[in-house]
């Protein structure tokens, strides 16, 4: 059973266009909500993340918008740059820290110059 | 600053061998997990562990053991490794700032 569905699996854009990846989970327990960036042959990195009493989070370039009655919640990447060329994952907890994240699949992000 | 350091990089195993990836953090994090990551299906939770001595199974647990001694070291033991098994393996752990992840072991069995 996945709990954390994330889409699309791939993604291509334009420098200087909008990425968008969007997550849907089903455990209304989860109460955190991290985007996790990832380059070949490394670990994932904390991006941002975002808590269920906002509905939005901006940091730079990047946006975590929350819907909580839909369970959904999707990563948007402004004036996308090739340097954002990455892996980006999705995931859910019911706690920062001491409890297990769940992932979701991952987004493969091309942007092209 | 280390973070958490993950031996070896690179493994190629025969099928029914059995081998230990190391990992170990230097941040005196209380939590810390294994997870396997196979294209298409994002991270998965193999085992986890709250604190030194205590453990507990994840998302996809079978063929593999764990143990927690101290603080810092979280191994991860295949007791006869599968093909099932090629995978990349990242250890992380984790505090209240989030979670930080080591570079990962690629292990192929063949």
């Amino acid at each position: 059973q996945q709990q954390v569905k994330q889409s699309p699996q791939s993604l291509i854009v334009q420098k200087g266009g909008i990425s968008i990846i969007n997550c849907a989970y089903e455990n209304t327990a989860f109460d955190y909500f991290p985007w996790y960036q990832q380059f070949p042959g490394k670990g994932p990195a904390l991006l941002i993340a975002i808590r269920p009493d906002v509905s939005e989070k901006k940091e730079g370039r990047f946006t975590i918008s929350f819907n909580k009655s839909a369970k959904q919640f999707s990563l948007h990447i402004m004036d996308s740059q090739p340097g954002d060329s990455a892996t980006y994952f999705c995931a859910a907890s019911r706690n920062n820290a001491g409890n297990m994240l769940t992932f979701g699949g991952g987004t493969r992000l091309m942007v092209k110059p | 600053n280390a973070g958490v350091t993950q031996t070896p990089k690179f493994q190629v195993l025969k099928t029914g061998q059995s081998m230990t990836l190391q990992c170990a953090q230097d941040m005196n994090h209380e939590y810390m997990s294994w997870y396997r990551q196979d294209p298409g299906m994002g991270l998965r939770l193999i085992h986890y562990s709250v604190g030194a001595g205590i453990t507990d199974q994840g998302e996809v647990p079978n063929g593999y053991n764990v143990s927690r001694s101290t603080t810092e070291d979280f191994p991860l033991r295949l007791l006869s490794a599968a093909p099932s098994q090629t995978s990349v393996y990242f250890c992380a752990s984790s505090s209240f700032d989030g979670y930080t992840f080591g570079s990962g072991t690629r292990l192929t069995v063949v």
